[in-house]
């Protein structure tokens, strides 16, 4: 069974520009968390996509935004990024929203110059 | 105050030592994780606990829900356990709060 796919797993970018990043779920997980993680911050929760829609959102400005498709796949969107930005985008699948462990994909390494 | 803090921040063992990893919180969960994390970036799910304790080879993890504690204990430890060890806590759903790491060096 594959694992959790993200993509693309290098991303350079400047300040003021936009990026989409996308997670493909394990087959049949239905549940796509997004996190983020920086050496300042460590690992925070951006979001939670459960059939198509949003169920939980972290912390995070409204740049941040994201989606889920018919097939459980999920992309993240950040507009008009900034310095602070650059960190490791995790995502991480489950087959529901309960107690149940996640999935991590390795990661979107983005990088804003 | 973090919700979630773990102790130590970093350790360092001998090959073959019990090395103990704790984990304290301050709200009111649903469920516990205990994550691994190795050079490079991904991920591993190792424990989801909410009450009791799990075993998985060499692997021990424990939560005491009173006291708000958990501790992920390691035996017959080998430098290819050598990584970060995170601790985070679910308030609901998939809603992960997330511990700062333990970097743990196993040395042969």
């Amino acid at each position: 069974k594959a694992g959790v796919t993200q993509t693309p797993r290098y991303l350079i970018k400047t300040r003021g520009q936009q990026v989409t990043l996308s997670c493909s779920p394990i087959s049949g997980h239905r549940s796509v968390s997004w996190y983020q993680q920086t050496p300042g911050q460590g690992l925070q929760f951006l979001f939670e996509y459960f059939s198509e829609t949003q169920r939980n959102k972290g912390n995070f400005p409204g740049r941040f935004s994201g989606r889920q498709f018919s097939n459980s796949r999920s992309e993240m969107n950040v507009s008009t990024l900034e310095l602070g930005d650059s960190a490791l985008y995790l995502c991480a699948s489950s087959p529901g929203t309960g107690n149940l462990p996640q999935h991590f994909g390795d990661g979107t390494r983005l990088s804003i110059l | 105050k973090n919700e979630v803090e773990q102790s130590p921040q970093n350790l360092t063992a001998q090959e073959g030592e019990f090395i103990t990893i704790n984990c304290s919180y301050s709200v009111g969960i649903s469920a516990l994780h205990w994550l691994q994390q190795h050079p490079g970036g991904g991920i591993v799910s190792l424990f989801m606990l909410s009450s009791g304790k799990k075993k998985h080879g060499r692997l021990i993890a424990t939560i005491n829900i009173q006291e708000k504690h958990s501790s992920l204990h390691i035996t017959a430890s080998h430098p290819r356990d050598s990584a970060v060890y995170i601790c985070a806590v679910a308030e609901y759903g998939n809603k992960l709060v997330f511990g700062a790491g333990t970097i743990l060096r196993v040395k042969s």
